[in-house]
């Protein structure tokens, strides 16, 4: 069964900070999600990745996809408030499958 | 272009009642997914609907059965509610068959069951 586990579960962190959200999983999939979602609302997509080596970047975001260690990373340069939410990812396999989520507190 | 939209925001219901959720697709959709989200939790995914079949099933229990309509939209409806039935339900639509085209995902109705 595919399993999806992101670290950390909570993050706070200082404005300027960088910092790196893991996510692995258990099975081979060669496609991965990165959504947000901001308290009480809905989950926005930011990045798919769709193949091994795949580095996406948006802003102060980027995502990567390793599918041989079957881990994806999202990292964040130099943190503002504003990225302050919850980060998923999920793995396709005959389903989607999200991760817990890493709820990010970004801090003055 | 239309966004997904659901109804209602939110809703409460006893143990035993039955519901009924309503998600209208992303303009040129013709594939809806249903999500339950308990708090603290990442969604879990409960069917999907491609062109008004079934394509797809979680680990859901029967008594969660849905409908897709030739205008694509969709419903999700909950018998015999139970107390962990309370979540956020989320509905996500997307362009092709299967999980793996971009979802883009409503705003949920949040089912409260006492």
């Amino acid at each position: 069964e595919l399993k999806v586990e992101q670290n950390p579960l909570f993050l706070s962190m200082q404005e300027g900070k960088n910092y790196t959200i893991y996510c692995n999983y258990s099975t081979t999939s060669d496609r991965l999600y990165w959504y947000r979602q901001d308290p009480g609302k809905s989950l926005e997509s930011l990045f798919v990745l769709l193949s091994n080596g795949a580095v996406k970047q948006e802003g102060r975001l980027m995502a990567s996809l390793d599918t041989k260690a079957r881990l994806s990373t999202l990292h964040i340069t130099a943190a503002v408030h504003d990225l302050s939410a919850t980060y998923f990812c999920a793995v396709v396999q005959n389903d989607m499958r999200f991760g817990a989520g890493t709820r990010l507190t970004v801090k003055p | 272009e239309t966004g997904v939209t659901q109804s209602p925001t939110h809703l409460i219901k006893t143990r035993g009642q039955q519901v009924t959720l309503r998600c209208s697709s992303q303009s040129g959709h013709n594939t809806v997914s249903w999500y339950q989200q308990a708090l603290g939790q990442g969604p879990q995914f409960i069917f999907q609907y491609y062109r008004e079949e079934e394509n797809g099933r979680g680990n859901f229990p029967p008594r969660f059965s849905g409908l897709q309509f030739p205008n694509y939209s969709s419903e999700l409806n909950v018998n015999a509610l139970e107390l962990d039935d309370s979540a956020l339900y989320l509905c996500a639509s997307s362009a092709r068959q299967g999980v793996e085209d971009t979802q883009y995902f409503g705003p949920g109705t949040r089912l409260t069951v006492l």
